[in-house]
This record gives structure tokens, sequence and C-alpha cells, in this order.
């Protein structure tokens, strides 16, 4: 059975940083592309950024580049995502989702999730 | 960026059919993906690729394409279908982003 688990998130002031992880099991972890897909409360999903089997290729929505940095660590099957310089409109429960293709950008779609982890950015 | 546009809302009786659409640009080039999220739940995949449910969703669930719309049809629509659901497709803009539609709040009457 699939399992992703999401952790690190809480509360935060504005201009701080957080690392969330994700830790993957049931599955080849290093067989897949991952993906961190954020949802602002009240409001819809979010593509946050996306990484690919062997960490050679990445991508970041253009709300986070140059603030947040996707990584993952295939020998202890996890995923994570640094966030610095947070800002209010950061606010979210950030999910962990696999992808069915080696490649972030090939598939497009996510055909598991974690049950996600809340990060709130306020002073 | 490409953009994906949903109804916000739609209504459906119980055991009648609807149609969720999605449409934009990245429609032309790309296939949808669809996903159901109930409320405090993360969402489920329910459709994928030209039209394939991944195991455990009921065939009620199909969908299709057309130029730049997608279509999530509940054929039968039941109450456990009352959920949001999202459309999702690679971007076409050469970003090599992932894009989503605003999602569509379905009511089962």
């Amino acid at each position: 059975e699939v399992q992703l688990v999401e952790s690190g998130g809480g509360l935060v002031q504005p201009g701080r940083s957080l690392r969330l992880s994700c830790a993957a099991s049931g599955f080849t972890f290093d067989d897949y592309a991952m993906h961190w897909v954020r949802q602002a409360p009240g409001k819809g999903l979010e593509w946050v950024s996306g990484i690919s089997w062997n960490s050679g290729s990445i991508g970041y929505a253009d709300s986070v580049k140059g603030r947040f940095t996707i990584s993952r660590d295939n020998a202890k099957n996890s995923l994570y995502l640094q966030m610095n310089s947070l800002r209010a409109e950061d606010t979210a429960l950030y999910y962990c989702a696999k992808d069915p293709a080696k490649d972030y950008d090939s598939s497009g779609y996510f055909d598991y999730w974690g049950q996600g982890t809340l990060v709130t950015v306020s002073s | 960026s490409s953009e994906l546009t949903q109804d916000p809302a739609v209504s459906v009786a119980l055991g009648q059919t609807v149609r969720i659409t999605c449409q934009g640009d990245s429609l032309r080039s790309y296939y949808a993906s669809w996903y159901q999220q109930k409320p405090g739940q993360a969402p489920v995949l329910v459709i994928y690729g030209k039209n394939n449910r991944p195991s455990g969703i009921p065939d009620r669930f199909s969908g299709s394409s057309s130029g730049n719309t997608a279509s999530l049809t509940i054929t039968g629509a039941q109450a456990e279908d009352e959920a949001d659901y999202y459309c999702n497709s690679r971007d076409s803009s050469g970003n090599r982003h992932v894009v989503f539609g605003g999602g569509t709040k379905l009511t089962v009457l």
C-alpha cells in the first residue's frame, strides 16, 4: 500500500524558514517523480514544485521560485521542501504527491497523495 | 502560464448524469486528469489520460475531451459523489509546470 506521510508544518513568522518532509513507503521511491501541491484554507489546489526520480530535473511555480527548494533522498525514501522567506500567502495545507512517471513534467498528474501538513505564516 | 477554468458549482439529482467541464489552451495538447476531494480529505485521482480510471474508482466516472475542453461525467450520481472536483494538466506554455483548475463543487440533490 502506497503511503505518503508529511511532517514539519507549523506556525512561523513572516520572513522565517520551515522545512517540510514526506516519508514514502509501499512503492519503489526512486522509480518515480514527486511533487508538492498546496491548498490555502478554503481555496483550490496549487502545484508548488516537482522533482524527477534522480533529482536531475526540478520545477517550481512562479509564486515560490527563488524561495523554496525541493529535494529528495532516495536512500531514505524521503521528499523535502525547504521554504525560506515565508509570506502570509504561503499559508496552506501542503501535500506530498507521487507522479506515475520518472520525470516530473512527463505525466502531468498525481496518482497518490499524502494527508498534508499545515503551514501557517503569521506574526 | 496556462490556466484551466471550471464552473464553481454544479448540482445533480440523485441517480442522474452530470458533466463537469474544464477549459484551457493546454488541453489542446495534453490530457486532463481529474481529482475528487471530500471535506477534510486529500484529493483522490479519479480519471487520467484519455479516459482511464485508477483501481477502485467506480465505472460511473468517465472522462472525455474535445478541443480546449475536458469533461468529467458521472453517470448515475450517488450521494457519496458530492465533493469538490479539480482538473489538471501539464502547462503548454513551455515552462514545464503543472496547472490546476479552480475546482467545481458538486452537490447531489
